[in-house]
């Protein structure tokens, strides 16, 4: 049992570049979401998912983008890398609330550290 | 729209007690509280579902008053291993849609 996995942990892009950071759980959670964490910032929340098939943006989602073809999968997409999205990026997965009502919090993947020049 | 947490910062000396406070502007469904360390990913703490409803962990409990759409987070006879960044995160239904405070730092020294 992995738990939430990202990869890479580190990733230098030039700028216009585009990428893909991965983000992959083995728990069976219904909900996953993406969140970037920039210094003074608590966390924000980029896009997430309910289940397969189904997203939504959360507070800062331009710039990227998600697709959730399966429930353990869901990889975020740089378009076109900017310096503005130098970040620390953070992938999280969970139960959902209502389906199980217990004491279910977010799981949180060991982030990517990205850098954009 | 964030909620707001306060105070920004925290210093306290081990067995001191300290509290964290959550607001939010719009109704809330859910409260979650998570504690980060330097350098690693945010933990999990508790959630709590209902207006007025507290839990524990340990010595640390919280409590949700939904009217006032506030939650606070109450650490008792603080240890060193406390020391981080508290975060509450707010949920607004059943939509898997978190969002988080910007933040409490809290330093428990010797």
């Amino acid at each position: 049992n992995a738990g939430v996995t990202q990869t890479p942990k580190f990733q230098v892009l030039k700028t216009g570049q585009s990428m893909t950071l991965q983000c992959a759980q083995d728990m069976n959670h219904e909900y996953m979401s993406w969140y970037r964490q920039d210094p003074g910032m608590g966390l924000r929340l980029i896009h997430y998912s309910v289940g397969a098939g189904i997203t939504d943006q959360g507070e800062v989602p331009n710039g990227y983008n998600v697709s959730r073809s399966t429930t353990e999968d869901f990889p975020l997409r740089l378009l076109s890398a900017a310096p503005s999205q130098t970040s620390v990026y953070f992938c999280a997965s969970s139960y959902s609330v209502l389906g199980h009502r217990a004491n279910y919090g977010y799981t949180f993947g060991s982030g990517t550290r990205l850098t954009v020049v | 729209q964030q909620p707001v947490q306060s105070p920004q910062a925290v210093i306290l000396r081990e067995g001191e007690d300290a509290v964290i406070n959550c607001s939010s502007s719009k109704a809330l469904y859910s409260v979650h509280w998570y504690r980060q360390k330097h350098g690693e990913a945010p933990v999990f703490l508790m959630i709590l579902l209902k207006g007025g409803e507290q839990k524990g962990h340990e010595k640390i409990s919280a409590s949700f008053n939904e009217k006032k759409q506030q939650s606070s987070l109450y650490l008792t006879a603080s240890q060193l291993s406390y020391s981080g960044t508290y975060f509450c995160g707010t949920g607004s239904g059943n939509t898997g849609k978190l969002i988080f405070g910007q933040g409490t730092t809290l330093q428990v020294k010797p």
